[in-house]
């Protein structure tokens, strides 16, 4: 069973803090994307990483792929109120020929003015 | 908005009932994907749809069932309704059949009394 563990669970953190929320896994992934969801709304694709080591930033988000795609991390500069909400990663089947995704449990992040 | 629209918004049905839940993908879009999303076991993914067939499924219960029309809608039924299938149910679309960059619409939040 391919899993992916999301740390950590909750983030509380003040405006302007810095904070990186970890998604591991034992399985190699074709890609790996971000996903970020409010309540009572669907997930909203942040971004996709394709190549190990590949590194792309978004704003002040950036995200990370690791070297061997069993990981990525999500990196937020100078965290803002706006950034509040879940934070969810998703694998994909390595050479399966389907768009299934395996996500992670998710990662809280609430940021206090 | 991310261009997949889900009905009904909100659902609240008895223990043993029937139900179905119905998406429309982006234009343009062939997949068509279902999840599930509960407090304890996070986004699940149930089955993906492409072009009208059946590419990949997940842990669907054999109670639940879906389909894809020609005009590429889809519909998740769900039967035999316990306490513990409430959850949000999320349909996601995307282009190809093994394309991870996955569109969520808004969700039905399924309450089962």
């Amino acid at each position: 069973t391919q899993l992916l563990e999301q740390s950590p669970q909750f983030l509380s953190i003040q405006e302007g803090e810095n904070l990186t929320v970890y998604c591991n896994s034992s399985s190699v992934f074709s890609s790996l994307q971000w996903y970020r969801q409010e309540p009572g709304e669907g997930p909203v694709l942040l971004v996709t990483v394709v190549t190990g080591g590949e590194v792309k930033k978004l704003k002040r988000l950036t995200f990370q792929f690791g070297d061997a795609r069993k990981d990525s991390s999500l990196h937020i500069t100078a965290a803002q109120p706006g950034d509040t909400g879940l934070y969810l990663c998703a694998g994909a089947i390595l050479m399966s020929n389907t768009g299934k995704l395996i996500f992670g449990q998710g990662t809280t992040l609430q940021v206090k003015p | 908005d991310s261009g997949v629209t889900q009905t009904p918004k909100h659902l609240i049905t008895a223990t043993g009932q029937r139900v179905t839940l119905r998406c429309s993908p982006r234009s343009g879009d062939l997949s068509v994907y279902w999840y599930q999303q509960s407090l304890d076991q996070g986004l699940q993914f149930l089955i993906q749809y492409y072009n009208g067939e059946e590419r990949a499924k997940g842990n669907i219960l054999e109670r639940f069932s879906a389909q894809q029309f020609p005009d590429l809608h889809s519909e998740l039924n769900l039967s035999s309704l316990e306490l513990g299938d409430s959850a949000l149910y999320f349909c996601a679309s995307s282009i190809g059949q093994g394309t991870y960059e996955q569109y969520f619409g808004p969700g039905t939040r399924l309450t089962v009394t």
